[in-house]
């Protein structure tokens, strides 16, 4: 069972616009979400995290939104970059202490120059 | 700080064979975490130490597998008559308490 969805395998757009990238959850008991960057040959790299306490945080050109009623979040890219071309994985856990993260199968993002 | 560093990273054996692969994360942190990951899917957990100790391990995580972290250093991951299932490219991570995971480059394991 799937229990952390991207349900977009591939996403591309305009440099300078905005990326949304989406992520579903079933699991109630998730309660820590992440966002990883991976780049071919590299293991992936951390990004931004919410707890289910707040719907927005924010760092520099990357916003994540959570709704927790709709077991929903998303990841905000902008201005969208060359760099930013990678294969994002949304990422959750039961718990803060971050034990063991369940991943989604990932979103290819091709940023377009 | 060099980061999470693992060896070999990439790793070509026959099936039937063991291998051994292994961990160094970043000095300090007290956790330490083993993924799988196989083409198109994300990357899976397989178990996790604190310190020395392991605190839990998936049920992905067969009698053929062991992971081991002495001294709460690094540690090795080693996978006993291999079989072509096995294929994946294999992540260790580590953390401090309370924060995220930092990832090595892998291991890509290919079982012929």
């Amino acid at each position: 069972d799937q229990q952390v969805k991207q349900n977009s395998p591939s996403l591309s757009v305009q440099e300078g616009r905005i990326s949304i990238l989406n992520c579903d959850y079933t699991n109630s008991m998730f309660d820590y979400f992440l966002w990883y960057k991976k780049y071919p040959a590299e293991g992936p790299t951390f990004l931004i995290s919410i707890s289910s306490i707040k719907d927005k945080n924010e760092d520099g050109r990357f916003t994540v939104f959570l709704n927790k009623s709709a077991k929903h979040l998303s990841l905000h890219i902008v201005p969208s970059q060359p760099g930013d071309s990678a294969v994002y994985f949304c990422a959750a856990s039961a718990s803060f202490g971050n034990e063991k993260l369940t991943f989604g199968t990932g979103t290819r993002l091709t940023i377009i120059p | 700080d060099t980061g999470v560093s693992q060896d070999p990273r990439h790793k070509i054996t026959k099936r039937g064979q063991n291998v051994t692969f292994r961990c160094d994360p970043i000095s300090e942190h007290n956790r330490l975490y083993w993924y799988r990951q196989t083409l198109g899917q994300g990357p899976e957990f397989l178990t996790y130490f604190q310190n020395e100790a392991q605190l839990e391990k998936s049920r992905l995580l067969s009698d053929r597998f062991s992971a081991e972290r002495p001294k709460g250093s690094f540690s090795t991951l080693e996978i006993q008559r291999t079989e072509q299932g096995d294929s994946a490219m294999y992540l260790c991570a580590s953390s401090p308490l309370y924060t995220e995971a930092f990832f090595g480059q892998g291991t890509r394991l290919t079982v012929v």
